[in-house]
């Protein structure tokens, strides 16, 4: 079973703080995804990573790709109330043919 | 987004019943996938298409699931019959190829009673 782990499962900050989710698996992705979602909608793509080693920025958001592709780091700098929701990494495993398996999200707070 | 139509958005039925949930699809995808979210597990993968053919049901949790995709637009998740622990938010989303964007319905929130 590939099981992909995200952590914090729950994380609740101040604004202006900054913060740290990770992903980690002990299987190698061919690429993986970060999602954010909002109640009531689906999951909305952020970034895609694919090169072990790949740091990717998205204004305040950073991404980066372990160098064995077997993890993943999203930062978030001076977070803002608007950054609030849901969190989800996703992989695409190597060799397999199963797609996208989520992590178990991260639940982010700001608060003003 | 626009791209995936699921209905019904929210469906409340009593145990024991049939539950049909539906989702339409913009052209052009190669890969449709069904999701069951839930606070205790995620967002766990059910079944996935490729090219309306049915790739990977591992994530079926029983044979009172099942999944249909009679054409490119349009897919079907059953539930016969349904039981309180089916009660979640099921998703459908869809890829135009492999290792791209995955774009995800609204979510049809089920709650069997």
């Amino acid at each position: 079973t590939q099981l992909l782990e995200q952590s914090p499962q729950f994380l609740s900050i101040q604004e202006g703080e900054n913060l740290t989710v990770y992903c980690n698996s002990s299987s190698v992705f061919s690429s993986l995804q970060w999602y954010r979602q909002e109640p009531g909608e689906g999951p909305v793509l952020l970034v895609t990573v694919v090169t072990g080693g790949e740091v990717k920025k998205l204004k305040r958001l950073t991404f980066q790709f372990g160098d064995a592709r077997k993890d993943s780091s999203l930062h978030i700098t001076a977070a803002q109330p608007g950054d609030t929701g849901l969190y989800l990494c996703a992989g695409d495993y190597s060799g397999s043919a199963r797609q996208l398996t989520f992590g178990s999200g991260t639940q982010l707070t700001v608060l003003p | 987004d626009a791209g995936v139509i699921q209905s019904p958005r929210h469906e409340v039925t009593e145990m024991g019943q049939e539950v049909t949930l539906r989702c339409k699809p913009i052209s052009g995808h190669d890969y449709l996938f069904w999701y069951r979210q839930t606070m205790m597990r995620g967002l766990e993968l059910l079944i996935y298409f490729n090219n309306n053919v049915p790739i990977d049901d591992s994530g079926m949790p029983e044979d009172r699931f099942s999944a249909k995709m009679p054409n490119a637009s349009f897919s079907t998740l059953k539930i016969q019959p349904s039981e309180p622990r089916d009660s979640a938010v099921y998703f459908c989303a869809i890829r135009v190829l492999r290792y791209t964007e995955a774009f995800f319905g609204q979510g049809t929130r089920l709650t069997v009673v």
